[in-house]
């Protein structure tokens, strides 16, 4: 069985500070890993994955994500953060091979502020 | 392009009715998968069709019920509807299925409220 946990339910950082959203994953096989973004009142917009390539991984808006696997860790970073990144964000696993249906098990979600 | 789209955007109903939620896949992708997200909980799976047949499902009873269309548009069905059920429902789109993943893109949800 697979799981996430995100540590912190809200971070709050100052305008052009690190963005650091942590998570820690379970799983059985290897995983692929994804983090996810969601604005007020829309659905989730992909921000970058991990599917067993680099283990440094950049996404979209300045993000980045290391996968390490001794730590069972995918955490997410932005080294200066904007308004604009202000929003929910979700870390998400799935077992890669097996039988996984697609199946995204993901974290409780951490709420990101940013103070101007 | 046409992205996911999901219908209605907002829904009220009554404990005990029947719901049917709707799901239009992006253009060319034949797999959907349907999610659950509670007020201030992460998404929850509910269950995957693949080329109309359910292809997975999540620990929900079977009062949650699903259909894939032969354009590979989905419903979701609710019976028997509850309080707890009262949530953000998200659908997600996909190309292919089974062992490997493929990228999951997600409608902007229909939000459920339950009274």
């Amino acid at each position: 069985a697979q799981s996430v946990t995100q540590l912190g339910s809200h971070v709050s950082v100052s305008e052009g500070a690190l963005v650091l959203l942590r998570c820690n994953y379970s799983s059985s096989v290897p995983p692929y890993l994804f983090w996810y973004v969601q604005y007020p009142n829309q659905g989730l917009q992909l921000l970058l994955k991990y599917t067993s390539a680099a283990t440094l991984v950049k996404g979209i808006n300045g993000f980045e994500a290391e996968f390490k696997k001794s730590e069972t860790s995918f955490h997410l970073t932005k080294p200066s953060a904007h308004m604009s990144d202000a929003a929910e964000y979700f870390c998400a696993v799935v077992e890669a091979g097996g039988t996984s249906y697609g199946k995204l098990t993901f974290g409780q979600g951490t709420i990101l502020t940013v103070h101007p | 392009e046409t992205g996911v789209t999901q219908s209605p955007t907002h829904l009220i109903k009554t404990r005990g009715q029947q719901v049917t939620l709707r799901c239009s896949s992006q253009s060319g992708h034949n797999t959907v998968s349907w999610y659950q997200q509670a007020l201030g909980q992460g998404p929850q799976f509910i269950f995957q069709y693949y080329r109309e047949e359910e292809n997975g499902r999540g620990n929900f009873p079977p009062r949650f019920s699903g259909l894939q269309f032969p354009n590979y548009s989905s419903e979701l069905n609710v019976n028997a509807l509850e309080l707890d059920d009262s949530a953000l429902y998200l659908c997600a789109s996909s190309l292919g299925s089974g062992a490997s993943y493929n990228e999951q893109f997600f409608g902007p949800g229909t939000r459920l409220t339950v009274l």
